[in-house]
């Protein structure tokens, strides 16, 4: 079956512009993650929706990162007035259980974003 | 910031070779996990064990965790070349938090 799916694969953004991030989860899987992956560092989290409630957000590291889920389904990342540092990987994962931390995580080949 | 560390940042050996690699971690958890992420691509789970658990077999991939040290180790038996790529661990302390805390990875070039 489809994996967990990103789009766009890259992204180049003037610093500045504002960008969104789409993740598709497997198909029925009720928790949703996103993780930042600066280069040569491991996953950062970000947040978790379980179905469309965003229960976690404190690894969003500005006001400028948001991220929605409203139907449950796909996720958005948006990331607004771009800046450098927010040059990374972004890594979407989703995984079937609401029971807390037991089921693995399956991630998306992740959107590499390039602010200039 | 990442809780966990790895050791060493950087193996390389011979195919053929065992490669052990090492994690360890700060605070109690629920579960421990172990990550492959070759280069330009996504992470793909290899294994998990839990905080009850001391050992757990896949294939040619053998998991150990001491709680008692808070650290797990990560053997990969009989290396080949496609085992190239970069393992994160990866913990979930529980608490009511999903999330993973991923070490800084060990970067793992086996040589044919």
């Amino acid at each position: 079956g489809a994996g967990v799916s990103q789009s766009p694969r890259y992204k180049v953004a003037k610093r500045g512009q504002d960008v969104a991030l789409r993740c598709d989860p497997i198909s029925g899987h009720v928790s949703l993650f996103w993780y930042q992956q600066a280069l040569g560092q491991g996953p950062e989290f970000l947040t978790y929706f379980q179905n469309e409630a965003q229960l976690d957000k404190s690894g969003l590291p500005s006001d400028r990162f948001f991220a929605e889920r409203p139907e449950g389904s796909v996720s958005t990342l948006k990331i607004q007035r771009t800046q450098q540092e927010d040059s990374a990987v972004y890594l979407c994962a989703s995984s079937t259980s609401t029971v807390r931390g037991t089921d693995t995580q399956y991630f998306g080949p992740g959107t590499r974003l390039t602010v200039l | 910031s990442q809780q966990g560390e790895e050791d060493p940042q950087a193996l390389s050996i011979q195919e053929g070779e065992n490669a052990t690699m090492n994690c360890s971690y700060k605070t109690s958890i629920n579960n421990l996990q172990w990550y492959r992420q070759n280069s330009g691509r996504g992470l793909v789970h290899l294994i998990l064990i839990r905080s009850n658990e001391r050992e757990k077999h896949s294939g040619r991939l053998r998991v150990t965790l001491d709680t008692s040290k808070k650290s797990s180790s990560l053997l990969i038996t009989a290396s080949r070349a496609a085992d190239t790529a970069s393992y994160f661990c990866a913990t979930n302390h529980g608490g009511g938090a999903q999330k993973l805390v991923f070490g800084q990875g060990t970067r793992l070039t086996i040589n044919p």
